[in-house]
């Protein structure tokens, strides 16, 4: 069965600083890769994904993550961060065939502080 | 174009009451996903529909649970007698007719926060 493993439960960064949340997954296949931030009280918004192709994603907002397959992970990146950045950040992989097209396995999410 | 709407945005029940969830996926969009996030954890699939069809409910509780998407309105996620293990927030999360790797591109709504008490 596939799965997502988020290290870090909670990180604290300073403004300006750089990011890089952690994430490892397990799937036989190759995976379909998503990451999704989560304001307080609010839905997912999908930050960007990856299928095949160029390893280095790039999304909305400045993030960047990058697919490395002998690692099993997908690290998200951002060179400075923004105060507005505060959030719960969450992995997901997605699996690819009979009836669970679609299906989202996420992590347990990684809560991101941004100190002034 | 609004975008996936759920209501109520907050929902209290007493023990053993029925609550019901309602989710109106985007403008086109025919298919619809639940996911269950419990305090402190992730999300949790529940529950793959479409249009009167359920296609994948490996994730919904074998009691109690149950969902349905008519061919018009809402989908809607029922849960019966409810139990304080149920509080949660429920995330409806719709994609377009799935091609490729279209049913992928999931856009989820503000959720449903359910409280029992």
């Amino acid at each position: 069965a596939q799965s997502v493993t988020q290290p870090d439960i909670h990180i604290t960064v300073s403004e300006g600083a750089s990011l890089e949340l952690r994430c490892n997954y397990s799937y036989g296949a190759t995976p379909y890769l998503f990451w999704y931030v989560q304001s307080p009280g609010q839905g997912l918004q999908l930050l960007l994904k990856y299928f095949s192709g160029d390893t280095l994603v790039q999304g909305i907002k400045g993030f960047e993550a990058e697919f490395k397959r002998s690692q099993s992970s997908f690290n998200l990146r951002k060179p400075s961060v923004h105060w507005s950045d505060a959030a719960e950040y969450f992995c997901a992989v997605g699996s690819a065939g009979g009836t669970s097209y679609g299906k989202l396995t996420f992590g347990q999410g990684t809560i991101l502080t941004v100190h002034p | 174009n609004a975008g996936v709407m759920q209501n109520p945005r907050h929902l209290v029940r007493r023990r053993g009451q029925e609550a019901r969830l309602r989710c109106s996926p985007m403008k086109g969009h025919s298919h619809v996903y639940w996911y269950r996030q419990l305090p402190e954890e992730g999300l949790k699939f529940m529950v793959y529909l479409q249009k009167e069809n359920i296609i994948d409910e490996s994730g919904m509780p074998k009691e109690r649970f149950s969902a349905e998407f008519p061919k018009e309105g809402p989908s809607i996620l029922r849960i019966q007698q409810v139990v304080r293990g149920d509080s949660a927030a429920y995330f409806c999360a719709s994609s377009p007719w799935t091609s490729g790797r279209t049913g992928y591109e999931q856009y989820f709504g503000p959720g449903t926060r359910l409280t029992v008490t």
